[in-house]
């Protein structure tokens, strides 16, 4: 079986642009979550969706950040605009279950000019 | 505010030694907690969970929890270079979402 997938692996971009990532989670999972990972600040959720529906959108996040779920299998994370600080690994995780082991992808490293 | 509190910052043991990771949740709501691992360069994945009170083993690996002070803690018996990780423990109410502490960087010396 697939695991959850991401693309893109890498993405670089310049200070202000739009960038959109992607991720696939595992078939039939009903939960997804998106997280951002740094060295300082660790690993922070972004969004949760359960059964396509947004359960939280990350407080602080809120403002240049947008998750969506479009289907069943497939979500995205639209950054507008993106800032240096937005520099990070972005993870996108699965779950079959409310309480459920989350299977995470391969993430996407940002890297911001 | 930091809700899961993970320590030491960084251990590092020998080869064949063992591992003692602690975790502790400052959120009375919390249910459940999670160990997951993540290798350099690799996203995390999870190792064990624990629900309720006591121990829990799965081969050298042992978690026990303590629910009256949220406290959790995971055990590497003969602990081994490929055992070298970062470890994140995350807590979590009934919702689903997890909160994830920090972690502890494991170092395993040959």
């Amino acid at each position: 079986d697939a695991g959850v997938t991401q693309t893109p692996r890498h993405e670089v971009a310049e200070k202000g642009q739009t960038i959109i990532l992607k991720c696939e989670p595992v078939s039939g999972h009903n939960d997804l979550f998106w997280y951002r990972q740094t060295k300082i600040q660790g690993l922070e959720l972004l969004s949760y969706f359960r059964s396509k529906s947004l359960m939280e959108d990350g407080g602080a996040f809120k403002d240049r950040f947008k998750a969506e779920m479009l289907n069943s299998s497939f979500s995205t994370l639209k950054i507008q605009p993106t800032e240096p600080k937005d520099s990070a690994v972005y993870l996108c995780a699965s779950s079959l279950a409310r309480v459920g082991e989350q299977y995470f992808g391969p993430g996407t490293r940002l890297t911001v000019l | 505010q930091q809700k899961v509190q993970q320590s030491p910052e960084s251990l590092i043991v020998p080869e064949g030694g063992m591992a003692s990771l602690n975790c502790t949740s400052s959120d009375r709501n919390v249910d459940y907690f999670w160990w997951y691992r993540q290798h350099s360069g690799k996203s995390p994945k999870m190792l064990m969970s624990i629900f309720s009170n006591g121990e829990k083993e799965e081969g050298r690996f042992t978690v026990h929890l303590n629910k009256a002070s949220l406290h959790t803690s995971l055990h590497i018996r003969d602990s081994q270079p490929s055992d070298s990780a970062l470890y994140l423990c995350a807590a979590s109410t009934n919702t689903g979402k997890l909160t994830f502490g920090d972690g502890t960087v494991l170092t395993v010396k040959p």
